[in-house]
């Protein structure tokens, strides 16, 4: 499995909103609704933000939030803040018991 | 709450194998399948694979197949990996994860520390 294409970085300044995207395929992002968003800093472990494409765990702010249209799915961070800044991976289910990452995209708040 | 713990930092040679245990608490074992997930300096992670420790059953990624074996001891509750004949790609941190909270096994929400294995000579 390939992994799901994301841009490499992305910025906004503090309290602005900024859209991370995720593509993939129709057997993968498009062909599913198991779509899960991590938040990674340096020498952490990921940490789960959205799972299946909209819903937010209990103690995630209500800043994040997740959508899909066809292959692609995104990450919107609402109200920038400086904690934010931080690695964004997005996972997929591709099928025959897989599961597939992006790539990254490093966020960075101005 | 649940938690899981990995072992220590390794270093091995070209050639070697090695094995990464994870010892999860403060859930039900058997209920959710055990991830591993291994993320190379300064790159994404990558999936390899899932092991069910209900009944030990397995799901490798194509990429690792015939090289990594998962296994579980429900006595323990530790489900370990190893991967065979390392090469220097294989540096990496090694983090085991599972499903607790949400209802798809495709959501990690829980997710060990990590374990850094290095290969080199």
């Amino acid at each position: 499995q390939s992994a799901l294409t994301q841009p490499p970085s992305a910025s906004g300044s503090p309290g602005q909103s900024v859209t991370i995207s995720c593509t993939g395929t129709s057997s993968d992002v498009g062909g599913y609704n198991y779509v899960s968003w991590y938040q990674q800093h340096p020498g952490k472990a990921p940490k789960l933000m959205i799972y299946e494409v909209t819903k937010r765990p209990s103690g995630v702010p209500d800043r994040f939030s997740g959508s899909k249209s066809g292959n692609t799915a995104s990450l919107t961070v609402s109200g920038l803040q400086a904690e934010d800044e931080a690695d964004y991976y997005c996972t997929s289910y591709a099928g025959s018991n897989n599961l597939v990452f992006g790539g990254g995209t490093y966020l960075t708040v101005l | 709450q649940a938690y899981l713990v990995q072992s220590g930092a390794d270093v091995k040679k070209p050639g070697a194998s090695v094995q990464v245990s994870c010892k999860a608490s403060g859930y039900t074992f058997t209920t959710s399948y055990i991830h591993w997930v291994r993320q190379a300096p300064g790159q994404g992670p990558q999936w390899m694979g899932m092991i069910n420790p209900r009944d030990g059953s397995t799901f490798y990624a194509q990429k690792f197949q015939g090289r990594v074996i998962m296994t579980r001891d429900p006595s323990t509750t530790t489900v370990n990996m190893e991967l065979i004949g390392l090469i220097s790609e294989d540096t990496a941190v090694y983090y085991c994860a599972t499903t607790v909270y949400s209802s798809s096994w495709t959501t990690l929400d829980v997710w060990g520390k990590g374990t850094t294995v290095t290969v080199s000579s």
